[in-house]
């Protein structure tokens, strides 16, 4: 597996506050994604990241913003939650310097309970 | 913007019949395609992939799937499932205006019985 790890696990939280989800990754790949998984909707793509400091939106990125200061490092952070960010949310890497058309890696994801 | 189909939503299968899952894309150029699996609880991994030249692609644990550019298609079989099969299956195309971005099915979840 690639070495991707996503922090926390399993988040419960109140409607309202602030959460930030973590993404690390060993690979020193060029992607990265944050990914929201939903019954019914498969993945939608809310911020990537091509580079260090250098993001941009997905097909549902309001609510969220990221921040890539590190290579290794991509945070989602949810300014106020809402009950409709419920979810489970992936992060993915792809692209080493040779090819941006490999295939993505995605991490293990994080269980995301807004109250 | 890019569009991806599954049709098939839920199938349950016995095992050792054959599978055939549908995914239809709408972009008409150049395009990348990906079957990903997730087995219950797990992350995503990728199945096969598809970028240039033979349009039957083979991919891990015996899946393959042809590319049809005419119906703008990439089925994903497997000649006789197990009940390790059971998972839920994502097809997904490159963004055609930024090659690293994918669009995902909504996918389709296998349910093999013994």
């Amino acid at each position: 597996d690639a070495g991707i790890t996503q922090s926390p696990r399993h988040k419960v939280t109140e409607t309202g506050t602030p959460v930030t989800l973590r993404c690390h990754q060993t690979e020193n790949h060029r992607y990265m994604y944050w990914y929201r998984q939903d019954p019914g909707h498969g993945l939608r793509l809310i911020h990537y990241s091509y580079g260090v400091k250098d993001t941009d939106k997905g097909e549902v990125s309001d609510g969220y913003s990221v921040s890539r200061s590190k290579t290794e490092d991509f945070l989602l952070t949810l300014e106020s939650a809402t009950s409709s960010q419920t979810s489970v949310y992936f992060c993915a890497i792809s692209g080493d310097r040779a090819s941006p058309y490999n295939e993505q890696f995605f991490g293990p994801g994080t269980r995301l309970t807004v109250l | 913007a890019q569009s991806v189909s599954q049709h098939n939503h839920h199938v349950i299968l016995s095992e050792a019949a054959s599978l055939e899952l549908g995914c239809n894309y709408s972009y008409g150029g150049t395009v990348n395609l990906f079957w990903y699996v997730q087995y219950p609880g797990q992350h995503l991994q990728l199945l096969l992939k598809y970028f240039s030249g033979d349009p039957l692609v083979k991919g891990i644990k015996g899946f393959e799937a042809e590319f049809i550019k005419s119906k703008f298609s990439f089925n994903l079989r497997k000649p006789s499932v197990q009940w390790s099969d059971t998972a839920e299956y994502f097809c997904a195309v490159n963004d055609p205006g930024t090659a690293s971005k994918l669009t995902f099915g909504t996918g389709t979840r296998l349910q093999v019985t013994l």
